[in-house]
């Protein structure tokens, strides 16, 4: 079965740190992943979409692709309480005709004051 | 504004009961989607559409049911058949082809319990 893992959780980090979150998927195939936050009792926002090797940065945020070796990774830079959320990888482990994304379980975020 | 419309936000299902959950979207978005979240357990794909009168099965379809009459409506119905059914349901849509690119936009939910 074509899966997405988030393994490591919950995350703890000051204010002002880097926070790191990993994501690996099952399907080397895929060819679009996406990093979603979701505060508690809320729907997912998408956050940063990637499907080029490599870095793409938008504001604090960085995610980080690797096709080799099928991870995908969010850094969020000098992180703030208002970061504290659970963050979904998702991907696109079906593309074509009947495309849809799988989600990973999520990692919850707590930024310390 | 577009966006997606999930009603009601919270929703009380008595045992043996049919419910269902309501979700509209004006952005044009061709394909529609419903998840499922239990706490710990991420998003779980019911059911998904990617035209008007046609939708495929996700990982977890036993004792839903969905329709897609209009291009701008995916109601999903939690029937009595469905043992478990207390959680939070998300609807979701994307434009056919560009979700690679593009990925979903949600609605704001509908929480169900079962009382």
């Amino acid at each position: 079965q074509k899966e997405v893992e988030q393994n490591s959780g919950p995350l703890s980090v000051p204010e002002g740190a880097i926070a790191s979150l990993n994501c690996t998927y099952s399907d080397r195939g895929s060819q679009s992943f996406f990093w979603y936050r979701q505060y508690s009792g809320k729907s997912p926002e998408l956050i940063m979409f990637i499907y080029s090797n490599g870095d793409k940065e938008d504001g604090r945020f960085t995610a980080q692709l690797n096709k080799a070796s099928q991870y995908v990774s969010l850094l969020i830079r000098d992180s703030q309480p208002s970061d504290s959320a659970t963050y979904l990888c998702a991907v696109n482990l079906y593309p074509g005709a009947n495309s849809k994304l799988t989600f990973g379980k999520g990692i919850t975020l707590s930024v310390r004051p | 504004d577009g966006g997606i419309t999930q009603s009601p936000k919270y929703l009380f299902r008595k045992e043996g009961q049919n419910v269902t959950l309501s979700c509209e979207q004006n952005l044009n978005h061709d394909a529609m989607y419903w998840y499922r979240q239990d706490p710990g357990q991420g998003l779980r794909l019911i059911y998904y559409s990617q035209i008007v009168n046609d939708f495929q099965k996700g990982d977890i379809a036993e004792g839903y049911s969905v329709s897609r009459e209009k291009k701008e409506s995916f109601p999903l119905t939690v029937t009595s058949a469905q043992k478990n059914p207390t959680a939070f349901y998300l609807c979701a849509s994307s434009r056919t082809g560009h979700q690679d690119n593009y990925g979903y936009t949600f609605g704001s939910g509908t929480r169900l319990t079962v009382v």
